[in-house]
């Protein structure tokens, strides 16, 4: 069964300065899907970044880019100039690729908090 | 192009009765999925529509059942309600490209939330 784990407490980063959250993952398919999310208290879940499972390159989407280190199956998001609005939970989330079907697993999520 | 849609915004219910919420796609996108999610967990995925049948579901009981319309929108009822089940419900919905789910075009709604007293 496919697992994520996120275990860092909430982390605070100050504005303009990057930061990394962490999260590994656990899986025995060799095809699957990594993502991270970002939750404000708003509550709708914002697609941040995706990594493919057989990308060499490491992903980029602006400020965010995915740390993606197969063999010791972690997947941390940078983010880069962190800015007040980026105060939220964020959730790094797997999908396996089981023929047409798919789910999101989710892991227990991070609180980030940017100080001015 | 509006995005994922959810009604009601919020709700509360009683124990035991029943509740029905909604969810409109993404505009091109054919594929439903349900989440739940509890105060400070993460989303657990509930069931996922496409063609208008469940094509799979998570660790839920049967009290959870769901729908989805010929225009691709979807409803989750819940049944017997508990007061676990006080939670933010979520629909994703994403697109299929000749039968198989495209790989990472999953865009979440506001969510519904519902509690249970």
């Amino acid at each position: 069964a496919q697992k994520i784990t996120q275990t860092q407490p909430g982390m605070f980063v100050q504005e303009k300065e990057a930061v990394t959250l962490d999260c590994t993952y656990d899986t025995s398919d060799q095809s699957y899907g990594l993502f991270w999310y970002k939750q404000p208290s708003s509550g709708e879940m914002i697609f941040l970044i995706y990594q493919g499972s057989y990308d060499e390159q490491n992903a980029t989407e602006g400020r965010y880019s995915l740390n993606f280190q197969k063999a010791r199956k972690s997947a941390n998001l940078v983010i880069s100039a962190s800015q007040l609005g980026d105060s939220a939970m964020y959730f790094c989330a797997m999908r396996e690729f089981t023929g047409a079907n798919s789910k999101l697993t989710f892991g227990k999520g991070i609180t980030l908090s940017v100080r001015p | 192009d509006a995005g994922v849609t959810q009604s009601p915004t919020h709700l509360i219910k009683t124990r035991g009765q029943q509740v029905t919420l909604r969810c409109s796609p993404k505009s091109g996108h054919d594929t439903v999925s349900w989440y739940q999610q509890a105060l400070g967990q993460g989303p657990q995925f509930i069931f996922q529509y496409y063609e208008e049948e469940e094509r799979q579901r998570g660790n839920f009981p049967d009290r959870f059942s769901g729908h989805q319309f010929p225009n691709y929108s979807s409803e989750l009822n819940v049944n017997a309600l508990l007061l676990g089940d006080s939670a933010l419900y979520l629909c994703a919905s994403s697109r299929r490209l000749a039968g198989v789910q495209t790989n990472y075009e999953q865009y979440f709604g506001p969510g519904t939330r519902l509690t249970v007293t």
